[in-house]
């Protein structure tokens, strides 16, 4: 079993809705979670943390529930430039830190 | 502007070179990493490294070296033992190695073996 687990998608959904990614971890001594995008051939960026009262940015919810060990990302009013490939990261001890192979959003006009 | 940079950005082996990328930062984080990319897998760590003069292996450190003479610098050499080093390789950092701090990447590598 992957340590991240998401799934591959592709999610394609039309431009204005809203669409939810959640990604399961298995390691219970994970400290904290981070949401990335990834743009076709180019590098990870960091989208947001995510704690476990939840957090928003703009158009964008994180959520983290430790007793199913979830996270979660919600993004709203979709639009072509959301595009991307999503990764999960759990960081556990110190310098543990693991990515998951990302989920694939296609937002459509 | 403060960032990490990668050269080169695209990059052609023979078979049995040993090959060199090459990975600055200027923001003054203490801890370096190197991951590869492969298409449908996860970011997998070859080498990290905490402070200057230390590095330490990561998952998939067979064939690669790693040397942190600078703070700033952490150079990747993928060298002919690496069976299958056709991938997208991308250098980061973070202000310490800590759970909480966030690890910010370059722009990657794109390393082809001819």
């Amino acid at each position: 079993r992957k340590e991240v687990e998401q799934d591959p998608g592709p999610f394609n959904v039309p431009e204005g809705a809203t669409v939810a990614f959640n990604c399961t971890y298995s390691n219970s001594a994970s400290q904290s979670f981070f949401w990335y995008r990834q743009d076709c051939r180019k590098e990870p960026k960091l989208l947001m943390s995510v704690y476990s009262s939840g957090n928003e940015d703009g158009r964008f919810t994180a959520q983290l529930n430790r007793a199913s060990q979830y996270i979660s990302l919600l993004i709203r009013d979709s639009k072509l430039s959301d595009s991307a490939t999503y990764l999960c990261v759990a960081r556990g001890g110190y310098q543990k830190v693991t990515f998951g192979t990302g989920t694939k959003l296609q937002v459509i006009p | 502007d403060g960032g990490i940079t990668q050269s080169p950005k695209y990059l052609f082996r023979k078979e049995g070179q040993n090959v060199t990328l090459s990975c600055e930062q200027n923001l003054n984080h203490d801890a370096m990493y190197w991951y590869r990319q492969d298409p449908g897998q996860g970011l997998r760590l070859i080498y990290y490294s905490q402070i200057v003069n230390d590095f330490q292996k990561g998952d998939i450190a067979e064939g690669y070296s790693v040397s942190r003479e600078k703070k700033e610098s952490f150079p990747l050499t993928v060298t002919s033992a690496q069976k299958n080093p056709t991938a997208f390789y991308l250098c980061a950092s973070s202000i310490g190695g800590g759970f909480g701090n966030t690890i910010y990447f370059g722009e990657g590598s794109w390393l082809t073996v001819v």
